[in-house]
């Protein structure tokens, strides 16, 4: 079975600084990534995702993730945060087999918050 | 386009009661979700249905079902409903049933049971 972990459940950053969050996965298949973003009060809203091609996936709002295969890993980053970036962030994956079912594994989450 | 819609928004049950909670996903979206999350197990996956047929159903007991209409609107049932059941139950839809699409996700239902 699927499993997502995301290794930190809060961080905390100063605005205009740069953030990583992490997210590694077990599979022994090829998968397909997302991280989503959910506000207060919100649905899981999409921020980028990894299909297929180049390793670096570049998305909304000034975020960034790279797949590294060898380490499992899909680490999101955005160079310099807004306070309006605070929310919780999830990292989810797929598996690439074409069953025609599809469920998504989430992981935990991580809490941004950005500081003043 | 109008989003994923999810009614009502806010519910409040009380323990051995039923629930039906719904969805309307965006439109010509064909792919219907459902993923329930709380503090405790984060965001699991209930089930999806896909032109009406159910494809895929997650690790919950039978008081949970759902269902979905020719229009493509969903709707999910829990009965005899149970203080866990508490919780912030998500609708998403994709147009198709390809599993590398992205799900658009509705604001949910918070089911508070007393």
């Amino acid at each position: 079975a699927q499993s997502v972990t995301q290794l930190d459940s809060q961080v905390p950053v100063f605005e205009e600084a740069p953030v990583e969050l992490r997210c590694n996965y077990s599979s022994s298949v090829s998968v397909y990534l997302f991280w989503y973003v959910q506000y207060p009060n919100q649905g899981l809203q999409l921020l980028l995702k990894y299909l297929s091609g180049s390793t670096l996936v570049k998305g909304i709002n000034g975020f960034e993730a790279e797949f590294n295969k060898s380490q499992t890993s899909f680490h999101l980053r955005k160079p310099s945060v807004h306070i309006s970036d605070t929310a919780e962030y999830f990292c989810a994956v797929s598996d690439q087999v074409d069953t025609g079912r599809r469920a998504l594994t989430f992981g935990s989450g991580t809490r941004l918050q950005v500081q003043p | 386009k109008a989003g994923v819609t999810q009614t009502p928004r806010y519910l409040i049950k009380t323990r051995g009661q039923q629930v039906t909670l719904s969805c309307s996903p965006i439109s010509g979206h064909r792919s219907v979700s459902w993923y329930q999350q709380t503090p405790g197990q984060g965001l699991q996956f209930l089930f999806e249905y896909f032109s009406e047929t159910q494809r895929n159903k997650g690790n919950f007991p039978g008081r949970f079902s759902g269902r979905q209409f020719s229009n493509s609107r969903s709707e999910m049932n829990v009965s005899t409903l149970e203080l866990g059941d508490s919780a912030l139950y998500l609708c998403a839809s994709t147009p198709g049933a390809a599993y590398n699409s992205p799900l658009h996700f509705g604001n949910g239902t918070r089911l508070t049971v007393t």
